[in-house]
């Protein structure tokens, strides 16, 4: 049982560059989300999704995109990399009543 | 708005000793839950426990408890004759109740990052 997956588990983009975090998960969770953590602001929310065609703007949507095809799949997209994005994303799905699983992270350096 | 305070950011703890971490939450929903959250120099993070707002019996787990009192908003967590092992950043975390699907935002404090000193 893998729980959620997260690749890659680190990259460097350059200024202005795209690029497609990918998040998957095993556990047929309804829920799932995205948050980046930063220095000395814990973790917070970027885009969720409470299933399949469904996603909506968390804390820090600005610069990300989300779209959820299938259940097992929330991809999230840089879509002009910028130094303040520099930071580690965490993944996560959920279920009710159940608790959150975290993928191991993805750390992205932006220069 | 929900907000989440650990006011402690750094920790040193010589290890045996016994230590507190302080979450203090700020929410106006009647129905939330509480997480505690451990990530290790490995980065990862670990789930430790979670708690409904109507349960606020506290819980032992080995050498981890933790005292939920509603009436002071906190949900603190102690650990008992400390490890080397336990050094990590510790996250308090609020979530927030999604009505009708019954899965929730979390809200995070930022962190206590212990360091056990063998």
């Amino acid at each position: 049982n893998a729980g959620v997956t997260q690749t890659p588990k680190f990259q460097v983009l350059k200024t202005g560059q795209s690029m497609t975090l990918q998040c998957a998960q095993d556990m047929n969770h309804e829920y799932m989300s995205w948050y980046r953590q930063d220095p000395g602001m814990g973790l917070r929310l970027i885009h969720y999704s409470v299933g399949a065609g469904i996603t909506d703007q968390g804390e820090v949507p600005n610069g990300y995109n989300v779209s959820r095809s299938t259940t097992e799949d929330f991809p999230l997209r840089l879509l002009s990399a910028a130094p303040s994005q520099t930071s580690v994303y965490f993944c996560a799905s959920s279920s009710s009543p159940g608790g959150y699983t975290f993928g191991s992270g993805t750390r992205l350096t932006v220069v | 708005a929900q907000k989440v305070t650990q006011a402690q950011t750094e920790i040193s703890v010589v290890e045996k000793e016994d230590v507190t971490l302080d979450c203090v939450y700020e929410t106006r929903d009647t129905t939330y839950y509480l997480f505690w959250y451990k990530q290790p120099p490995s980065g990862e993070l670990v789930f430790l426990i979670r708690r409904n707002s109507f349960d606020e019996q506290n819980e032992i787990s080995g050498r981890y408890s933790w005292n939920f009192q509603k009436s002071t908003s906190s949900f603190n967590f102690t650990i008992t004759a400390s490890q080397v092992v336990d050094s990590a950043v510790y996250f308090c975390a609020l979530s927030e109740p999604f009505l009708g699907f019954g899965n929730e935002k979390l809200t995070f404090g930022t962190g206590t990052r212990l360091t056990i000193i063998p």
